[in-house]
């Protein structure tokens, strides 16, 4: 199946400061990207969509100013958490679909954020 | 939007013995996919199969979709099965609408 890959898979960060999650389809090209949250023994909630060369869409609740979203290319999305806080550790997962036939959807390795 | 509901919740299995996932979801989906989410969060794509059945080895799935639901098969489950199985569905065309999650079922094989 196609491949996406996130960067980094676990990272802590101090309070205050800014994390930058990469998100590549490394076989096929997505002018779209989704990226979710998942708490502990949750399932995986939408945060937003990422489209290349415009604005992400953002599900209602989450702070777009918070999660900075860029899709500068046809195979890098990009989520940085911003001025990161306790309550924004969690695992955040990204995922495109394949565009070539039925565009089943594949999900990147994730990212386990922790704030201290 | 679309509601996906999954059962059991939680499930504990010796190893060995076959279970039944189901799903069930509230509209005509044109993708419906099952995932297995390992014990370092990775989801792997276990089916695509917004209808019909497929087959791949001890696993199979079997989507009715006209009575809005979908099976996921376990035979002679082994502990590498453990983690959380997750149905996820969508009803766009284009590749360019979000997949919906339910909330997954978590499978225990105890050895």
């Amino acid at each position: 199946g196609a491949v996406v890959s996130q960067h980094p898979s676990r990272v802590i960060c101090k309070s205050g400061t800014s994390v930058k999650i990469e998100c590549r389809s490394l076989d096929f090209q997505a002018t779209t990207m989704f990226w979710y949250r998942q708490f502990p023994k949750k399932s995986l909630m939408l945060m937003a969509t990422s489209n290349e060369g415009s604005k992400a869409t953002y599900e209602q609740g989450v702070e777009k100013d918070k999660f900075l979203i860029n899709h500068a290319s046809l195979t890098l999305s990009t989520l940085t958490v911003t001025s990161a806080h306790p309550e924004d550790s969690s695992f955040y997962i990204c995922s495109a679909r394949d565009p070539r036939g039925r565009a089943e959807a594949f999900f990147g390795q994730g990212t386990r954020l922790t704030v201290v | 939007g679309i509601q996906v509901e999954q059962s059991p919740p939680d499930l504990i299995l010796q190893e060995g013995a076959n279970s039944t996932l189901r799903c069930n979801f509230s509209d005509s989906v044109n993708n419906l996919q099952w995932f297995h989410q390992n014990p370092w969060g990775q989801l792997i794509n276990l089916f695509y199969i917004p209808s019909g059945t497929k087959q791949n080895g001890r696993l199979s799935a079997t989507t009715v979709a006209t009575e809005r639901y979908s099976l996921l098969y376990i035979s002679s489950s082994q502990t590498t099965d453990s983690g959380v199985y997750f149905c996820a569905v969508d009803s766009g065309y284009a590749g360019n609408t979000p997949l919906v999650f339910g909330k997954g079922t978590r499978l225990s094989v105890i050895a």
